[in-house]
């Protein structure tokens, strides 16, 4: 069974901090990868993809490292609205050719003022 | 557009009964999933379903079954419904033919067993 793996938190940081979460899969074969966004008692929220070395969206920044499979997000300059529960997911293919997508049980981050 | 729609938001069940969790999008996605989310875990594959037609069994199948009649619909089916089975229920597509793997969400439904 393929496994994502992710540090559950709680990452406590304060306003302005920058915040890293690092995720491990075990799949080798994976190409693709994305970073969710889950609010408390909410559905996830597509905040990152990653295709190859890494992608930069404003404030957030994700890097794959496929030698050492993993993945991280960084987070700039805290807000108060990113604290939410972050996703790792990754794509697998199944023996039958279609795709499963594998969730890591998430990080949480609180943001402080 | 409204994207993933589930319903009921809310349920709760009594031990023994049945219901169906039903799923619509309007994206005209092939892939549709069903993942059950329990209090501080990660989301479980239920099934999942590559189109009309065809579906499979994700990581934890037992005590559910699913139908694809349609590309918009993908109801799921609690038969015997037991206390394990309370959980938040989300349900999602993507739309693999254009070579997104990432999944929209719909809104959950909370379902308690008693």
């Amino acid at each position: 069974r393929k496994e994502v793996e992710q540090d559950p938190g709680p990452f406590n940081v304060p306003e302005g901090a920058t915040v890293a979460f690092n995720c491990t899969y075990s799949n080798s074969a994976s190409q693709s990868f994305f970073w969710y966004r889950q609010d408390c008692r909410k559905e996830p929220k597509l905040l990152m993809s990653v295709y190859s070395s890494g992608n930069e969206d404003g404030r957030f920044t994700a890097q794959l490292n496929r030698a050492s499979q993993y993945i991280s997000l960084l987070i700039r300059d805290s807000k108060l609205s990113d604290s939410a529960t972050y996703l790792c997911v990754v794509p697998e293919l199944t023996g039958a050719g279609s795709y499963q997508l594998t969730f890591g049980k998430g990080t949480k981050l609180s943001v402080i003022p | 557009n409204a994207g993933v729609t589930q319903t009921p938001k809310f349920r709760i069940l009594k031990i023994g009964q049945s219901m169906t969790l039903q799923c619509a999008q309007d994206m005209n996605h092939n892939y549709m999933y069903w993942y059950r989310q329990d209090p501080g875990m990660g989301l479980k594959l239920i099934y999942y379903s590559v189109g009309a037609g065809i579906t499979d069994k994700g990581e934890v199948p037992n005590g559910y079954n699913v139908s694809r009649s349609t590309t918009e619909d993908f109801p799921l089916r609690l038969e015997l419904a037991a206390p394990s089975q309370t959980s938040v229920y989300f349900c999602a597509s993507s739309d693999r033919s254009g070579g997104d793997l990432w999944a929209f969400f719909g809104q959950g439904t909370r379902l308690t067993v008693v």
